[in-house]
């Protein structure tokens, strides 16, 4: 099973600065990485599949990059509603996994 | 608008038996692999189970595997979590997810939550 870490666990920011969240695999992913916001209270949301592409809709201040083993999603300039929990998750092999979360509040 | 509603949770003893439903609208249900995913209250993403368009393909975390069961029903537009042998950590709020071209999980449905315990 592929273990992913995120890192890290909690980040704390204002709006309008830039949030850089980490995900690191256990061994190669390739490219199938995929990242997700979750509100509270709400389902999560597809931001980024296979490691930089942003899925539809989804505002041009997400953006992600890496391969391999190490990943990054970046927020360029953070709104007040991305304040959130993101997971990372691979699809390279079965079992599919997520990250623990990262936790991203308001400073 | 692609839309996917979970139901059948509930509370249910241990060692008991559930049956999830996910029903599919607005995509060609037969075309995309579908997956499983659960959230324990207060903690992270947890995939499940997972089965390709034709059924042909079909996974399970070691969590689960050999107690539940996915399956689906594409004239129905269904998807379907049988649970037996339900744990008490087994409990959580349990996502269907459609998966996309690319493998991944885009939309998810709101979830149904199963609560196991005496």
């Amino acid at each position: 099973e592929i273990v992913l870490t995120q890192s890290p666990a909690t980040l704390s920011l204002s709006p309008g600065e830039r949030a850089t969240l980490s995900c690191r695999a256990s061994q190669s992913v390739s490219s199938y990485l995929a990242w997700y916001q979750q509100r509270p209270g709400q389902a999560p949301r597809l931001l980024i599949y296979d490691a930089f592409n942003r899925a539809t809709g989804i505002p041009a201040r997400f953006s992600g990059s890496g391969s391999g083993t190490d990943f990054t999603l970046t927020i360029s300039s953070l709104e007040p509603e991305d304040f959130a929990v993101y997971y990372c998750q691979q699809r390279s092999n079965w079992p599919i996994t997520f990250g623990q979360g990262t936790r991203l509040e308001i400073k | 608008e692609v839309q996917l509603v979970e139901s059948g949770g509930g509370l249910v003893q241990p060692g008991r038996s559930l049956r999830l439903s996910c029903a599919a609208s607005g995509f060609t249900f037969n075309d995309y692999a579908m997956h499983w995913v659960r959230q324990a209250p207060g903690k992270g993403l947890e995939w499940v189970s997972g089965i390709s368009w034709n059924s042909g393909n079909i996974g399970y975390a070691d969590s689960v595997k050999g107690r539940f069961t996915i399956s689906r029903d594409n004239a129905k537009n269904s998807l379907y979590l049988q649970m037996n042998s339900l744990r008490a950590e087994d409990t959580a709020l349990y996502y269907c997810a459609k998966a996309g071209l690319s493998g991944e999980f885009d939309p998810w449905g709101q979830g149904t939550l199963v609560t196991v315990s005496s």
